[in-house]
């Protein structure tokens, strides 16, 4: 069946804009993982959705992140008054916790650069 | 102390030659475990769930350490196809839900 899809997967923007980023996770997978990854570094977790709810949103670097999800699907993730550091590929996932094992199943990604 | 840690490396090994990483993780009440590959610009895929018993894929063997906390991947007659960053990913019940940590990963290079 249909993996996880990412939109767009490549966004260039100035700085100071706002940027939109769009995933779709697969069909009946309820929770929902943002990651960012800068470049030559590991996962950076933004924030979990368990269906439309987000119980952690530990992860979010400042008040400019912000992620909602609508649906029990599709999830969006909006950064505002985009900075330079911000540039990073941000990665979806999703799982489905209706066992002990939690695997996830990956986007190909959103490469964000912001110039 | 990290949640979850891994050598960077890189580990560049021949052809042919068996290669193990190992991830280390902090928290004893972690529950469960996995190995994810990840290629040059592209996305983690998930590798193999690590079984408390151990488990073998292929020439992909995973392992489970409680008492020292750390899982194991061992790689058999490494592919040239086998270059690639491999993460650790450990979850841990906290809040409700399963936290997933994952590791910043370990790099091979298969040479010819």
């Amino acid at each position: 069946g249909a993996g996880v899809s990412q939109s767009p997967s490549n966004k260039v923007t100035e700085k100071g804009k706002d940027v939109e980023l769009r995933c779709d996770p697969i069909s009946g997978h309820t929770a929902l993982y943002w990651y960012r990854q800068r470049l030559g570094q590991g996962l950076e977790f933004l924030i979990y959705f368990q269906g439309n709810s987000a119980p952690d949103k530990s992860g979010l670097p400042s008040d400019r992140f912000s992620a909602e999800r609508t649906g029990e699907s599709v999830s969006t993730l909006t950064i505002q008054r985009t900075q330079q550091e911000d540039s990073a590929v941000y990665l979806c996932a999703s799982s489905f916790p209706g066992t002990s094992v939690y695997e996830q199943y990956f986007g190909p990604g959103t490469r964000l650069t912001v110039t | 102390r990290k949640e979850v840690e891994q050598d960077p490396g890189p580990f560049n090994v021949p052809e042919g030659a068996t290669v193990a990483f190992n991830c280390t993780y902090s928290n004893s009440a972690s529950q469960s475990f996995f190995w994810y590959r990840q290629d040059c610009r592209k996305e983690p895929k998930l590798l193999m769930s690590v079984y408390s018993s151990g488990n073998e894929d292929g020439r992909f063997t995973a392992q489970l350490n409680r008492a020292s906390q750390y899982i194991s991947l061992l790689i058999r007659d490494s592919k040239l196809s086998d270059s690639a960053t491999y993460l650790c990913a450990v979850t841990l019940y906290s809040g409700g839900y399963q936290k997933v940590t994952f590791g910043t990963g370990t790099k091979l290079q298969v040479i010819p």
